[in-house]
């Protein structure tokens, strides 16, 4: 089945900084999306992006399906964007819907 | 509003006791899931389920049981015989099976004593 691997593992930064995380895939993907899960354990959807670009505020995430990578952007950092970011995706050729998980990367955003 | 709404947060039990976790959308979504995560780590699949009275298993649905008896409600147990229990458990739902956003509850925190 597909795999999927998210980098950097851990991310420190001062606030104001900007960022990119990346997750390569290892097949063609139907259904990718990043998420952002706070300190208390929320998992909050930011982008479903199996291709293209999209924007949202001080977030932005790119999809080049035919490179099988995706990459987030976070641009002036805020300590609230601490956590960890998960990218998950699904391949057209799994029978068994599941999305499969990155293992995250860790960021914290120091005053 | 609509939802996933999970219950309890969080939950105490003694060792060999089952216990059930509550997960209700009213997304009207066909598809549900559970996860569970342990500290410092990623999700790893229990069961879903992509219809009413249909569910499959997951990656490590050992010790944990489901139902799906309304297209709203996808309750978790975990029983007795999961080695290892105390985790944080999180619902999740998603309109088909194939594509479409995949969206959480706020999760339940289970500590075995």
């Amino acid at each position: 089945g597909i795999q999927v691997e998210q980098s950097p593992p851990d991310l420190i930064l001062q606030e104001g900084a900007n960022s990119t995380l990346r997750c390569n895939f290892s097949d063609s993907v139907n259904n990718l999306q990043w998420f952002h899960q706070n300190p208390w354990g929320q998992l909050i959807n930011l982008f479903y992006i199996p291709s293209g670009t999209k924007q949202n505020g001080r977030l932005s995430a790119t999809t080049v399906a035919t490179e099988r990578y995706s990459l987030l952007y976070i641009s002036s950092s805020q300590t609230t964007d601490s956590g960890v970011y998960f990218c998950a995706a699904r391949s057209y050729m799994d029978s068994n819907y599941q999305l499969i998980w990155g293992a995250g990367t860790k960021l914290i955003i120091k005053p | 509003d609509g939802g996933i709404t999970q219950s309890p947060k969080y939950l105490f039990r003694k060792e060999g006791q089952n216990v059930t976790l509550s997960c209700e959308q009213n997304l009207n979504h066909d598809a549900m899931y559970w996860y569970r995560q342990d500290p410092g780590q990623g999700l790893r699949l229990i069961y879903y389920s992509q219809i009413v009275n249909d569910f499959q298993k997951g990656d490590i649905a050992e010790g944990y049981s489901v139902s799906r008896e309304k297209k709203e409600s996808f309750p978790l147990t975990v029983t007795s015989a999961q080695k290892n229990p105390t985790a944080f458990y999180l619902c999740a739902s998603k309109a088909g099976v194939s594509a479409g956003e995949l969206f959480f509850g706020e999760g339940s925190r289970l500590t075995v004593l």
